[in-house]
């Protein structure tokens, strides 16, 4: 699977959209962006994915470039729950069939 | 509720001495997979499975064994634990691979002194 840039780390205030960056500059044209969240002391959460046009649902929105080698999570409106470790993720299935997380943006919320 | 469930959520072992981490999901999902997760490393798969008695390795499945004899059930097994698989791990599934949502279970934290 095609490799994916983030930010180590991002601030933002409550109640602010925030926009979380993500560049996959070599993504293939069967590659599915997925996003996962880790809050602290937990296991990774499904956050949204998308394939070429913008998806949205209830926690959060995904912006996909016109050439897609880059995306934005964008969550409308912040709270301190979601302040946690962003995983954006490409995958398109066959050969070890997992996602590969790498090191995530660490998004901190300030009240 | 719909979820995965791993057992025991923490356990501190010794060097050699055979462990089971037990993970179990309701969704009645085909697709499984064990993630282990360590600082600066980020989670790597170890094993999956896309169904019953059906399994595969993942990234790093040396020291680890599994086993799926039913759909719901998929323990992950360390035969000669070492202190370099101490570690947190977590099971995940979903209906049909990594194209699907996976799901996570709350993760076990493993010490091999």
């Amino acid at each position: 699977d095609a490799k994916t840039t983030q930010p180590n780390s991002m601030e933002s205030n409550e109640e602010e959209p925030v926009h979380l960056p993500c560049n996959h500059s070599t993504i293939s044209g069967t590659d599915y962006i997925h996003w996962y969240r880790q809050l602290p002391s937990q296991g990774p959460e499904y956050v949204i994915h998308g394939l070429t046009s913008n998806v949205n649902n209830r926690m959060a929105s995904l912006a996909i470039a016109e050439d897609r080698k880059s995306s934005t999570l964008i969550l409308h409106r912040a709270t301190l729950r979601d302040a946690a470790v962003y995983y954006c993720i490409l995958y398109s299935g066959g050969g070890a069939d997992g996602l590969t997380f790498g090191k995530g943006t660490h998004l901190i919320i300030q009240p | 509720e719909a979820q995965v469930t791993q057992n025991p959520r923490y356990l501190i072992t010794v060097t050699g001495k055979k462990l089971t981490v037990t993970c179990s999901q309701n969704m009645n999902h085909e697709y499984m997979s064990w993630y282990r997760q360590d600082p600066g490393l980020g989670l790597r798969q170890i094993y999956y499975s896309m169904n019953v008695e059906v399994t595969d390795k993942g990234d790093v499945p040396e020291g680890y064994k599994v086993s799926r004899k039913e759909k719901r059930n998929f323990p992950l097994i360390l035969e000669s634990p070492s202190p370099n698989q101490t570690s947190l791990y977590f099971c995940a599934s979903s209906l049909q691979g990594g194209l699907e949502k996976l799901f996570f279970g709350s993760g076990t934290q493993l010490s091999v002194l």
